[in-house]
């Protein structure tokens, strides 16, 4: 079982809704969390960074949250554009490996006029 | 300019050839890192290098030998490629392998072995 899941695997939703995609754990103890957007045929970009003692953390129309207790995370989305059409990917880094990425399984969101 | 720059960025072989995929960044990072992205689009870890030395070697087969000749630079050479082998690879730096700072990744390369 991976380190890290996230659910949905993929998503359809229409242009200018909202939605959420979650993130849970198993890494501990933990370093940081991120997300990262991956577009089709690129790398992963950098969305958010949050520490451990940080609850939620906001980029533009993205903001992600985090609780350490119950070792999940979730970022949402606003008013979605089609440019938001990507995977986005929960990445842990634990305290005892701070030089490697984990990555979740991701989720592929497709947005829709 | 692009700060992580790979080459090829798509690399069609046969199986038992040798290939090099090479990596360049341009942010005067410490630590640079090799991540494998399979079918699933799941990217894990191979390797990692801070100032030329081999920091993390994940349980990647010898045939994968990653090369550093300077801080800018982390190539990665596969010897008998083999059909498994086929997957997105991505270099990535970060200021200094501490887990403290963001990473930046280049866009990938996508090797097919046929």
């Amino acid at each position: 079982k991976n380190q890290v899941e996230q659910s949905p695997q993929s998503l359809i939703i229409l242009e200018g809704k909202n939605c959420t995609l979650q993130c849970n754990y198993t890494v501990s103890p933990f370093s940081n969390l991120r997300w990262y957007k991956q577009d089709t045929g690129r790398g992963p970009v950098s969305l958010t960074i949050m520490t451990f003692s940080e609850n939620t953390k906001s980029n533009g129309r993205y903001t992600a949250t985090l609780d350490a207790d119950t070792k999940q995370s979730s970022l949402h989305i606003t008013a979605s554009q089609l440019s938001d059409s990507a995977s986005y990917i929960c990445v842990v880094i634990g305290s005892y490996n701070t030089d490697k990425l984990i990555f979740g399984t991701g989720t592929r969101l497709q947005v829709f006029p | 300019d692009t700060a992580v720059s790979q080459t090829p960025k798509y690399l069609v072989t046969q199986m038992g050839n040798d290939k090099s995929i090479k990596c360049e960044q341009n942010l005067g990072h410490d630590t640079m890192y090799w991540y494998k992205q399979d079918s699933k689009k799941f990217l894990k870890i191979m390797f990692s290098y801070n100032n030329k030395e081999l920091i993390i070697n994940e349980t990647v087969p010898n045939r994968f030998s990653p090369k550093s000749p300077d801080k800018a630079h982390l190539n990665l050479h596969i010897n008998s490629l083999e059909l498994g082998d086929s997957a997105v690879y991505f270099c990535a730096t970060t200021e200094s392998g501490d887990g403290n700072y963001g990473y930046t990744f280049g866009s990938g390369t996508r090797l097919t072995v046929v």
